[in-house]
């Protein structure tokens, strides 16, 4: 399958500032990623599914002006969470969709989002 | 719309014992049907997976049959390592184009030596 990595693992950072996550597909050019957050012992929530050289589509409720997302390449998506607040602490995969018209998804390691 | 429910946790079993954790879902169609698992402090990962009636996914020793008369895709092992203890989402992606996964709550599992 293919092979997703985020960068970086962890990040803490403080109130009011932006951190950007980066998405790359290493062996697999992906038209298609999602964005996803997790809360501890939850399920995943789609954010956002970011298609390659457009804007991307958010989930009823996500505010698209926080979490910016652009997937500049086919191997490359970012997330952008601006003035980051405490509640934006989380766990955030991104996945890309599988190749050959598959519909497996392959995950991202994780980002830990901390803000203090 | 689409969803999956899946059995609440933790589970709790000793080393070898049998696995079932319980997952059914609803959509229109035949939709594709994934089990994913996810190691402590890690992204998810495909354990198997099945994309129509009556198929059979299997990996590490782990089966889930698509039974398309009980909406069901229940995850099974016959015999549980410590080193299954992660979380198991049961997810499905809906026969309408596109690649869109809706996920389960997960289940914990916690395998004692």
């Amino acid at each position: 399958g293919a092979v997703v990595s985020q960068h970086p693992s962890r990040v803490i950072c403080k109130s009011g500032t932006s951190v950007k996550i980066e998405c790359r597909s290493l062996d697999f050019q992906a038209t298609t990623m999602f964005w996803y957050r997790q809360f501890p012992k939850q399920s995943l929530m789609l954010m956002a599914t970011s298609n390659e050289g457009s804007k991307a589509t958010y989930e009823q409720g996500v505010e698209k002006d926080k979490f910016l997302i652009n997937h500049a390449s086919l191997t490359l998506s970012t997330l952008t969470v601006t003035s980051a607040h405490p509640e934006d602490s989380s766990f955030y995969i991104c996945s890309l969709a599988g190749g050959g018209g598959t519909d497996t998804q392959y995950f991202g390691p994780g980002t830990r989002l901390t803000v203090l | 719309g689409d969803s999956v429910t899946q059995m609440e946790g933790p589970v709790t079993l000793s080393e070898e014992a049998f696995l079932t954790i319980n997952c059914t879902y609803t959509a229109t169609g035949y939709p594709s049907l994934f089990w994913y698992v996810q190691y402590p402090g890690e992204g998810l990962q495909l354990l198997l997976k099945a994309t129509k009636a009556d198929d059979k996914g299997s990996n590490k020793g782990f089966e889930a049959t698509y039974r398309k008369e009980t909406t069901s895709f229940h995850l099974e092992k016959g015999s549980v390592q410590v080193s299954d203890s992660a979380v198991y989402f049961c997810a499905l992606t809906p026969n309408t184009g596109g690649f869109k996964t809706i996920f389960g709550a997960g289940t914990r599992l916690f395998v004692k030596a």
